[in-house]
């Protein structure tokens, strides 16, 4: 069973906001993901980080920013939220291992954000 | 870049088999990977195969890899209503961690 965890699972705001999405995993795992899903479904990797004080941007363009102070947290902020950041973003843990024969991703359950 | 896609939807009646299909367009995949998402839930790892096979089993799933064609599909056996989900394909390229999804395919099973 993976334990990774998101909070808040759902989030109504205001336009201009300052949000943190919050991600923490106990399993150790370096590296980390987040992933926005649009609501037609399409996952898009924003994103992602080796280990402790290592982030890197994902295929998707976000004005989101990420942080990774301690292996098991990964929190993502936008400073000021717009309509436009309304989504489901999901985060994610793997192993190191790069030759690991599955890499399996344990996803999160994800956090709805609505902005208004 | 890489370029992952699937049919959006899906229906099949209960007992039926349900086939999804996934194209992608780089040739240097190492896995593939296939994810089901329930309602309001995250990812869930359903299976995988390795580039170099062309078949791999796993109780009522089946995955077919045509690595030629870049296709492959996950073909579930008598399908049930619980099997409901949105599922994605992944591609893994190279050695790195980083997975490419494609576009999901909603399954809805009718009873």
């Amino acid at each position: 069973e993976a334990d990774i965890y998101q909070t808040p699972r759902y989030l109504v705001i205001g336009t201009g906001k300052k949000i943190t999405l919050e991600c923490s995993q106990t399993m150790g795992h370096d590296k980390m993901y987040w992933y926005q899903q649009d609501p037609g479904m399409e996952l898009h990797l924003i994103h992602y980080s080796y280990g402790v004080n290592s982030t890197e941007k994902g295929d998707l363009s976000s004005e989101s920013t990420v942080s990774r102070i301690r292996t098991e947290h990964f929190p993502l902020t936008l400073e000021s939220a717009r309509p436009s950041h309304t989504s489901q973003y999901l985060c994610a843990s793997s192993e190191s291992t790069s030759g690991r024969v599955d890499n399996e991703q344990f996803f999160g359950p994800g956090t709805r954000l609505t902005v208004l | 870049g890489e370029d992952v896609e699937q049919s959006l939807f899906l229906s099949v009646r209960e007992g039926d088999s349900s086939v999804i299909n996934c194209t992608y367009t780089d040739s240097s995949s190492t896995y593939l990977y296939w994810y089901k998402q329930e309602p309001g839930a995250g990812l869930q790892l359903l299976t995988y195969i390795f580039s170099n096979m062309d078949m791999k089993q796993d109780q009522r799933l089946t995955v077919l890899l045509n690595k030629k064609d870049k296709h492959l599909s996950l073909r579930i056996a008598d399908t049930q209503t619980g099997d409901s989900a949105i599922y994605f394909c992944a591609e893994r390229l190279g050695w790195a961690n980083n997975l490419f999804f494609g576009t999901g395919t909603r399954l809805t099973v009718i009873p």
